[in-house]
């Protein structure tokens, strides 16, 4: 069985200070990772993914994550948000195991808002 | 390349009332998924074909809901009788690899209120 729990359903933050979107997961394998972002009225894409090499990956737009496995925390972090962030963050959880049991499995979201 | 798409964009149908819901896939992507999300609910699993084959239908929630992928491409979603409770947001994903590595491709999803 797997879960994510994203300890935040909202954050502000003001534009040029660091983000950071909160992610703790449970998982019975050995799990792969991702962060996916919604803007409105569009649809999902990818941020970053965790699959078993770094710890710290580096995804797109400035965002990256840490896998800590004794935390059991996947948390999203950005330097310095800009207004264009302002979006709902989704951290994913899916089994690293082989064929047959791909589906992802998501928190319930983040909605990050940026003030000017 | 185009991404996946998905077709009505929006649908409002009476209860009672049928609708079906359409993906095209990455061309090439044997993996489709369709994901659902109710108001106020996280994303959720539906079910996960391999070209033309169910391979997990586990997250169906009853049968009125009934997935096809005829030929291996693109996949219809057919809900039939329509309930209340089946008002959300409908995505479509698609992945060429296998074994939870292979990243999913989101459509912009389908916004179906059931009045």
């Amino acid at each position: 069985a797997q879960s994510v729990t994203q300890l935040d359903s909202h954050v502000s933050v003001s534009e040029g200070t660091p983000v950071l979107l909160r992610c703790n997961y449970s998982s019975s394998y050995s799990p792969s990772l991702f962060w996916y972002v919604q803007h409105p009225n569009k649809g999902l894409q990818l941020l970053l993914k965790y699959t078993s090499a770094a710890t710290l990956v580096k995804g797109i737009n400035g965002f990256e994550a840490e896998f800590k496995k004794s935390e059991t925390s996947f948390h999203l972090t950005k330097p310095s948000a800009h207004m264009s962030d302002a979006a709902e963050y989704f951290c994913v959880v899916s089994p690293r195991i082989s064929f047959g049991n791909e589906k992802l499995t998501f928190g319930t979201g983040t909605r990050l808002t940026i003030i000017p | 390349e185009a991404g996946v798409t998905q077709f009505p964009s929006h649908s409002v149908i009476e209860k009672g009332q049928t609708v079906t819901l359409r993906c095209d896939p990455i061309s090439g992507h044997d993996n489709l998924y369709w994901y659902r999300r109710v108001m106020g609910k996280e994303i959720k699993f539906l079910l996960h074909f391999v070209k033309e084959s169910k391979q997990d239908e586990s997250g169906m929630p009853n049968n009125r809901f009934l997935a096809e992928r005829t030929g291996g491409t693109y996949s219809t979603l057919k809900v039939q009788p329509a309930e209340l409770e089946d008002s959300g947001v409908y995505f479509c994903a698609s992945s060429h690899r296998t074994g939870g590595r292979g990243e999913q491709y989101f459509g912009p999803g389908t916004r179906l209120t059931v009045t």
